[in-house]
């Protein structure tokens, strides 16, 4: 079956634009995470979705970083006025159960 | 605290010969682990996972791990290494009891095959 889809794979936006990435989580998974990989942090968690839940958002860097998840599938990603900071691959993960994650292929975001 | 130590940043093996990638946790309660592989450009891939059935998890291509408790170790292991096992692993605990399953990454290691 279809796995979960982000877009785009890779965007290049300048410095102090808005960019919002999206995720197709796989179809019925109720559980939907945020990651950003980067070569200095690694890989760190950004924010978890669970059902109609409030999302926990504890990792979320700063408060230019938001993102919301409609009808309980797909999930949008959004950074405000981008910093060179942010430039990092955001994977996105589903899963039907709170403990198997599956990822998708990622958004590679260069900020210039 | 949960947290997952990869005691190798990089790990080089000759094609045919055994894998070894090292993990230890530092977990409160018995920790859920896993093993994920990311091939250049590609998406995370689960490897295998620990679900406290058994100490012995068999995963995907051939990988296996051991749990060990007394040790808080959660080594990955392969018999014979294969060129296309050339890839970033990533030893995972996941925060399950009370946040919803996020996960802890290690620092990975870069695992090289050469001929």
């Amino acid at each position: 079956g279809a796995g979960v889809s982000q877009s785009p794979s890779n965007k290049v936006t300048e410095k102090g634009k808005d960019v919002e990435l999206r995720c197709d989580p796989i179809s019925g998974h109720t559980a939907l995470y945020w990651y950003r990989q980067s070569l200095g942090q690694g890989l760190e968690f950004l924010i978890y979705f669970q059902g109609n839940s409030a999302p926990d958002k504890s990792g979320l860097p700063s408060d230019r970083f938001s993102a919301e998840r409609t009808g309980g599938s797909v999930s949008t990603l959004t950074i405000q006025r981008t910093q060179q900071e942010d430039s990092a691959v955001y994977l996105c993960a589903s899963s039907p159960n709170n403990y198997e994650q599956y990822f998708g292929p990622g958004t590679r975001l260069t900020v210039t | 605290a949960q947290s997952v130590t990869q005691l190798d940043s990089h790990v080089s093996v000759s094609e045919g010969t055994p894998v070894l990638l090292r993990c230890n946790y530092s977990s409160s309660y018995s920790p859920s682990l896993f093993w994920y592989v990311q091939h250049p450009n590609k998406g995370l891939q689960l490897l295998l996972k620990y679900t406290s059935a058994a100490t012995l998890v068999k995963g995907i291509n051939g990988f296996e791990a051991e749990f060990k408790k007394s040790e808080t170790s959660f080594h990955l292991t392969k018999p014979s290494a294969h060129m296309s096992d050339a890839a970033e692993y990533f030893c995972v605990v996941s925060l399950i009891y009370n946040q919803g399953g996020k996960l802890i990454f290690g620092q990975g290691t870069e695992l090289s095959v050469k001929p």
